[in-house]
């Protein structure tokens, strides 16, 4: 099936340690997404491509960084994880930007903890 | 600024009706959309509004006033899996969507 894959489901690192989330999708979409979503909050957009074309939002951290080698992968950089970025990462993709009744398609999310 | 409000926790028996509602305001307007989330896992899709009007699929029906910035989730003949979070999002002008922090929904038999 289609669909949007991140790995891993659980990742661990230490304070300041580097750790790369990733993501891939067989949607062929060409739009990727990376949310943060903390418990109980609504998901916060960091950055978004579409294609090569990468957006940062205005309040993303510049801890946070991410790359998109192809269509089919887009990964997310911390570099210095500090206690507060300890959330579910949520990657999603859409067909394009002005999305119409389509929705974004989401992965299962990597939860993050710091240690 | 922009935003979207939802009540923050709701709940419901078994069996029974429940309207989950949803303001919103935002620059420009291209669609809500509702999403389900169960704990710990991905949001996934429900529905789309883009004009005014309910759209029923199955035991999900979402309804939209443009006028109003409002809407509606109604969720018919609760089952125990429906308790989840339902979060509400709106495509502003730019085609950003804006997301509430959605309701949880609790379930009692």
């Amino acid at each position: 099936d289609a669909m949007v894959i991140q790995n891993p489901r659980y990742q661990v690192t230490q304070f300041g340690k580097p750790v790369t989330l990733s993501c891939s999708q067989t949607l062929n979409h060409n739009v990727m997404y990376w949310y943060q979503q903390k418990s109980s909050q609504a998901p916060k957009l960091l950055f978004h491509y579409y294609d090569k074309d990468f957006n940062n939002e205005a309040d993303t951290p510049d801890n946070f960084q991410s790359r998109r080698p192809n269509t089919s992968f887009c990964f997310l950089d911390i570099r210095s994880p500090g206690l507060g970025d300890a959330a579910m990462y949520l990657c999603a993709t859409s067909r394009d930007l002005e999305s119409g009744g389509q929705p974004q398609h989401f992965g299962d999310g990597t939860r993050l903890s710091i240690l | 600024g922009q935003n979207i409000d939802q009540p923050t926790e709701m709940t419901a028996t078994e069996g029974a009706i429940v309207q989950i509602n949803c303001t919103y305001q935002t620059s420009g307007f291209n669609g809500l959309f509702w999403y389900q989330q169960h704990a710990g896992e991905a949001p996934t899709f429900l529905s789309y509004n883009v004009l005014d009007g309910l759209e029923e699929k199955g035991r999900f029906s979402s309804f939209l006033s443009r006028s109003k910035g409002y809407s509606y989730l109604l969720l018919k003949e609760l089952q125990m899996k429906d308790s989840a979070s339902y979060l509400c999002a709106v495509l502003d002008s730019n085609y950003q969507l804006i997301w509430g922090a959605g309701t949880k929904l609790i379930i009692k038999p």
